[in-house]
């Protein structure tokens, strides 16, 4: 079974930031966060992960909160290409990836 | 740098035939494995395999098989296509060897058993 949460769906003006959530309150110390989003039945693509440390790369942030029990995947300036279903994922070291239903991400014009 | 390659990208079966669903990498990846996904759900798991000559079932095993000759290729088998098989396929591949390393993903395989 996920180990997270994730709301079902959301919607986010363009050129908005996008605040995408996830709870994850069984994580256990050595567990990593990941990000995925898959664009309309094309294959998942990988956009951030982290352990503790709050991190950013040219596609997202992401924030993990101090008791590492949920994250936020945040889009700086969403555009319509990033209408997506996103999905986080908690994974320890040598396991699978276990994808959860997702958030399906609608940004608006 | 192809990355993650899978064919066919589409196919038909009827029920009853077999197929070969291909996946080739090129980024020298210890793991890759194969998920399905069923319209309006999350991908879960088939097989995986950590290494050539080295094959585990996943979640959803029943109906199909896999075998890993080679680092390159994992070829998904099914022997008898059954309309529940009706899905979409994704092959993906790991850095196994480096820790925390995200999955690649090929652009999938759409299948349809009728």
């Amino acid at each position: 079974d996920a180990k997270t949460t994730q709301p079902t769906s959301m919607d986010c003006a363009e050129g908005r930031a996008a605040n995408l959530p996830c709870n994850h309150s069984t994580i256990s110390g050595n567990e990593y966060v990941y990000w995925y989003r898959q664009i309309h039945s094309q294959g998942p693509q990988y956009i951030i992960h982290g352990l503790k440390n709050n991190e950013t790369n040219e596609m997202a942030s992401l924030i993990i909160t101090e008791d590492r029990k949920s994250s936020t995947l945040i889009l700086p300036h969403a555009t319509l290409r990033d209408t997506a279903v996103y999905y986080c994922i908690v994974r320890l070291y040598g396991q699978n990836f276990v994808f959860g239903p997702g958030t399906r991400l609608s940004v608006l014009p | 740098n192809a990355g993650v390659t899978q064919t066919p990208k589409f196919q038909v079966l009827k029920t009853g035939q077999s197929m070969t669903l291909q996946c080739a990498q090129d980024m020298n990846h210890e793991y890759m494995s194969w998920y399905r996904q069923d319209p309006g759900m999350g991908l879960r798991l088939i097989h995986y395999s950590v290494g050539a000559g080295i094959t585990d079932q996943g979640e959803v095993p029943n109906g199909y098989n896999v075998s890993r000759s080679t680092t390159e290729d994992f070829p998904l088998r099914l022997l008898s296509a059954a309309p529940s098989q009706t899905s979409v396929y994704f092959c993906a591949t790991q850095r196994f060897s480096r820790a925390n390393s995200p999955l690649h993903f090929g652009n999938g395989t759409r299948l349809t058993v009728t």
